[in-house]
């Protein structure tokens, strides 16, 4: 167990629907960051929140949105979704952003299928 | 802007080394991680360099040489568990930045 939580492990839902996935961060960390893994492809950072707020953005759809809760937790919203929206969804969390030397540590991931 | 590469594929026999190369330009570098991803599961935190030079950890190695934009890690006595992909990943100041990963294949 790596401290950060992800649920649900598994989504499946049609398209033009709309879903939302949640991490609980390792306790102790302020940052959260979310990337998307397609199949066979690259993690893809999305979004990075600090503290409860936005400090970064990656190739986040318009129709993708996120939030950080005073308790740290986030949760990373699709709507609309598409077929091509069907990836591994990470959380992974720091304690601060600019530190690194002990990784950031990544969640087992939410698989979305949509169909 | 932003670019990292790394080999798509690599193989390699047990108890052989095996050397993956990353070179990156970034706008902003505050260190490279590396980490290994076995099929759908997470990616798992293997080595960390923020000085130029060689990081050893066990069976594995991280170099880096900031003024060349590179870096490399080093996995001694393969073992048939190291199949997996291994991920570059350039530490920003707002975000960690990720290579699109070498898939190492491991023959007996």
């Amino acid at each position: 167990d790596s401290g950060v939580t992800q649920t649900p492990k598994h989504l499946i839902t049609a398209t033009g629907q709309r879903v939302t996935l949640r991490c609980s961060p390792r306790s102790g960390d302020l940052s959260v960051y979310w990337y998307q893994q397609s199949l066979d492809q690259g993690l893809q950072f999305l979004i990075h929140y600090y503290n409860g707020e936005e400090r970064a953005k990656g190739n986040i759809l318009e129709r993708f949105s996120a939030q950080q809760f005073p308790d740290l937790h986030s949760e990373l919203n699709l709507s609309s979704l598409e077929l091509g929206d069907s990836a591994l969804y990470f959380c992974a969390s720091s304690v601060d952003p600019r530190t690194g030397n002990d990784g950031y540590t990544f969640g087992s991931g939410t698989r979305l299928t949509v169909v | 802007g932003q670019n990292i590469d790394q080999p798509t594929e690599m193989t390699a026999t047990e108890g052989a080394i095996v050397q993956i190369n990353c070179t990156y330009q970034t706008s902003g570098f505050n260190g490279l991680f590396w980490y290994q991803q076995h099929a759908g599961e997470a990616p798992t935190f293997l080595s960390y360099n923020v000085l130029d030079g060689l990081e050893e950890k066990g069976r594995f190695s991280s170099f880096l040489s900031r003024s060349k934009g590179y870096s490399y890690l080093l996995l001694k006595e393969l073992q048939m568990k190291d199949s997996a992909s291994y991920l570059c990943a350039v530490i920003r100041p707002d975000k960690l930045i990720f290579g699109t990963g070498t898939r190492l294949q491991v023959f007996p």
